[in-house]
C-alpha cells in the first residue's frame, strides 16, 4: 500500500524568507501528485499536480512553485513568503487502480 | 469546470443518532468519481466513501452510506449510529479522470457528535 510522508509537520517562517516543503511517496510508481493549501476554516484549493518527473501544473498564480526532481518526491517552494501563504499544506497521490486520492499528514505554515 | 457545494457549514447530532449531510454538483462529464472525506482535528484527512457514478448502487461502508442521484447530481452522506470520533469536518469532492484526476472540493460541513 502506499505511504505519504511530508516534511516538516510544522513550520514558522518570516515574511521574505524562502519555503520548502517535500513530499515523498512509497509504495507505488509513477504517481500522479498534488499540493493543496487549506486555509483556516475553509476547503481545499489545488495549487499544483503532477503527472511525472519534471512534469508541473499550476493550477492558480501565486507566490509559490513546485518542483518534482524524482518519481516519487515531489517539492513545493518560494523565494519570498507572503502572510497570505500560512495555511495548512497538504500532499496528495492517486491509487490510479481505484481513482482516488489519499493525503499526506500535512504541514502547517504559518509566515509571520 | 466542475463545482461542489456543501450548503450545511455546520451540524450537530446526538451519539447512537443518525445525520445526513448533503453536497450536490455541476458537471457535464458522465463518467467521474465521487467522494466523502474526513478531516478530525489532526487535520489528517481520511477518505470515508467513494462512488463511481456509473454505478446506480449507492456505496456503503459500515455506518456510512450514500444516496447518490445522478440526475439530481446530488450525493449526501449518512452517518448511521454516530460516535463522539465522528466529529469532523467532512468533504464532499468530485473526480474526473480526464482532468488528470484532480479533486474539486466542496466548503465542508462541521460535524459535531454530543452525548
Amino acid at each position: 500500500s502506499q505511504t505519504i510522508h511530508q516534511w516538516p509537520a510544522t513550520l514558522v517562517q518570516p515574511v521574505g524568507s524562502p519555503l520548502s516543503l517535500e513530499c515523498t511517496v512509497e509504495g507505488t510508481s509513477n504517481p500522479n501528485l498534488y499540493w493543496y493549501r487549506q486555509a483556516a476554516g475553509r476547503g481545499l484549493q489545488l495549487l499544483f499536480y503532477s503527472v511525472g518527473i519534471g512534469q508541473i501544473s499550476s493550477e492558480v498564480p501565486q507566490n509559490l512553485s513546485a518542483s518534482r526532481p524524482q518519481d516519487r518526491q515531489f517539492i513545493l517552494s518560494s523565494k519570498k513568503l507572503l502572510l497570505s501563504d500560512s495555511g495548512f499544506y497538504l500532499c496528495a497521490s492517486l491509487r490510479r487502480e481505484r481513482n482516488e486520492q489519499f493525503f499526506g499528514p500535512g504541514t502547517r505554515l504559518t509566515v509571520l | 469546470a466542475q463545482t461542489v457545494t456543501q450548503s450545511q457549514p455546520e451540524m450537530s447530532v446526538q451519539e447512537a443518532e443518525t445525520v445526513t449531510l448533503s453536497c450536490t454538483y455541476d458537471t457535464s462529464e458522465n463518467n467521474y468519481y465521487l467522494f466523502w472525506y474526513k478531516q478530525p482535528p489532526s487535520r489528517q484527512m481520511i477518505l470515508v466513501i467513494r462512488q463511481e457514478a456509473y454505478k446506480q448502487q449507492n456505496a456503503t461502508e459500515n455506518r456510512f452510506s450514500v444516496n447518490f442521484q445522478k440526475a439530481a447530481k446530488s450525493f449526501s452522506l449518512k452517518i448511521s449510529d454516530s460516535q463522539l470520533g465522528d466529529t469532523a469536518m467532512y468533504f464532499c469532492a468530485f473526480l474526473f479522470t480526464g482532468t488528470a484526476s484532480k479533486l474539486t472540493f466542496g466548503t465542508g460541513t462541521r460535524l459535531q457528535v454530543t452525548l
